[in-house]
């Protein structure tokens, strides 16, 4: 089966770094998604890897390992506005999404 | 504002009632999405239009009907529903560009009460 791993909830402090983890088993592989979804909003698109590698946009980088199945997201200088849920998804060989349950990130002063 | 917009937001409906879901893109895109989103768990994919036409029906049950009139537009009909259907759902678009990264935009939901 296809399948989607991500922590279920963190916790950091406002200003610190966080590394949100997602760990794939699909049947195929065209690339992967980060979402960020505030609690009662849409979830609104992050970033997307299709190759190896790190993929910078601001405060936020998404990281691909093809190989090992892996990617995360890395939050730098967090804010308050950060506490949300992300979500990561990857597209399959049927170019569907396949979607995780999401991190719920919690940010503390 | 995201450009994709969903009516009504909340819905309280009994199992015999029949209701429907409204979704609306305005950023000219190919492709459209429903999405059940329960809490803690991943967001499931319902059905999937290309270019009007139904390219996905991932096993869903008969009592959730979509329908596509145009590309801009997308429905769910609802009826004799369970209460396990309370979920938020969630509409989506896309370009539907192959080889591109051909992301979602999602409408803010219909919260979605069985009783």
């Amino acid at each position: 089966g296809q399948n989607i791993d991500q922590p279920t909830e963190m916790t950091a402090t406002e200003g610190a770094i966080v590394q949100i983890n997602c760990t794939y088993q699909t049947s195929g592989f065209n690339g992967l998604f980060w979402y960020q979804q505030h609690a009662g909003e849409a979830p609104t698109f992050l970033s997307y890897n299709v190759l190896d590698g790190l993929e910078e946009k601001g405060r936020f980088s998404s990281f691909l390992s093809r190989s090992k199945g892996y990617s995360y997201l890395l939050l730098k200088e967090l804010q308050m506005k950060d506490s949300a849920s992300y979500l990561c998804a990857v597209r399959d060989s049927n170019y569907q999404l396949i979607w995780g349950a999401g991190t719920k990130l919690i940010i503390k002063p | 504002e995201t450009g994709v917009t969903q009516t009504p937001r909340h819905l309280v409906m009994g199992m015999t009632n029949k209701k429907s879901l409204k979704c609306e893109q305005h950023l000219g895109h190919n492709a459209m999405y429903w999405y059940k989103q329960s809490a803690k768990k991943p967001l499931e994919l319902m059905f999937v239009y290309s270019l009007e036409e139904r390219v996905e029906n991932n096993s869903v049950p008969s009592r959730f009907s979509p329908e596509c009139p145009n590309s801009s537009h997308l429905f769910l009909h609802l009826h004799t529903l369970q209460p396990e259907d309370s979920a938020l759902y969630l509409c989506a678009s896309s370009q539907d560009a192959a080889g591109e990264v051909d992301e979602q935009f999602f409408g803010p939901g219909t919260r979605l009460t069985v009783l």
